[in-house]
């Protein structure tokens, strides 16, 4: 069974970067693209971006400048960056397995969240 | 970037049915088959139960139906249980390839 599990600071600092890895077991990370999603406390889902296994990326217009997301496959991880975060980036982050069929793209693993403060 | 709107919330009994809908534009939803529904019980991460909008992942129960009409896509849980309470959300595939989701619809089990 595939398992994803998000790893990193759970307190960032105004204007500093967010960095947070998702670690993939049970499967390989390769052939596969590999999504990013965030929920504010109190809040709706919101979708940051997915990367491809080899590298290839599609951000959400909204965060597009301030995102940064890279792939590992030595070590079955990939990661997210955000850059000049903010209290408004306070949210639980998760990521996922996009599976993308012909026809569209869905979520289909997730790993369990984590919440990223950002406060000083 | 496409917007899709969702209720606020629904409720019903246990035994009834409840639809939650999804609506967007002729652009997207009403053209193409790229709508999914995920559940989220409280403190959890958010679980599919529907993609293409009507396909249900294995191990989804058959009381979860997807289907969709006009720019309308909707969920339907028939023979509503407890554990059914949850946050669902519809989400979108769009045309530039990118994903957005809706408002999210809490459902009360009365």
């Amino acid at each position: 069974q595939l398992q994803l599990q998000e790893s990193g600071p759970g307190l960032v600092k105004p204007s500093e970067t967010l960095s947070l890895t998702c670690t993939v077991s049970g499967g390989s990370i390769s052939g596969y693209f590999w999504s990013w999603i965030r929920q504010a406390p109190g809040k709706g889902l919101e979708w940051i971006g997915y990367i491809y296994y080899s590298g290839s990326t599609n951000y959400s217009p909204s965060l597009k400048s301030r995102v940064t997301m890279s792939v590992d496959t030595s070590k079955n991880q990939f990661s997210l960056n955000l850059s000049s975060v903010t209290a408004a980036d306070t949210a639980v982050y998760y990521c996922a397995r996009l599976h993308c069929s012909s026809a569209s793209c869905y979520d289909t693993y997730w790993g369990q969240g984590a919440l990223v403060t950002v406060s000083s | 970037q496409s917007a899709l709107t969702q209720p606020p919330s629904v409720s019903g009994s246990p035994g009834q049915s409840v639809t939650i809908s999804c609506t967007g534009t002729s652009s997207d939803v009403g053209t193409y088959n790229r709508v999914s529904w995920y559940q989220q019980p409280p403190g959890t991460a958010p679980k599919l139960m529907v993609y293409e909008v009507s396909n249900r992942p294995s191990g989804v129960p058959d009381r979860f139906s997807g289907s969709k009409s006009g720019n309308t896509a909707s969920l339907t849980i028939s023979g509503l249980q407890a554990e059914d309470e949850a946050d669902y959300y519809c989400s979108l595939y769009t045309s530039s390839s990118t994903v957005v989701f809706g408002g999210g619809t809490k459902l009360t089990v009365l």
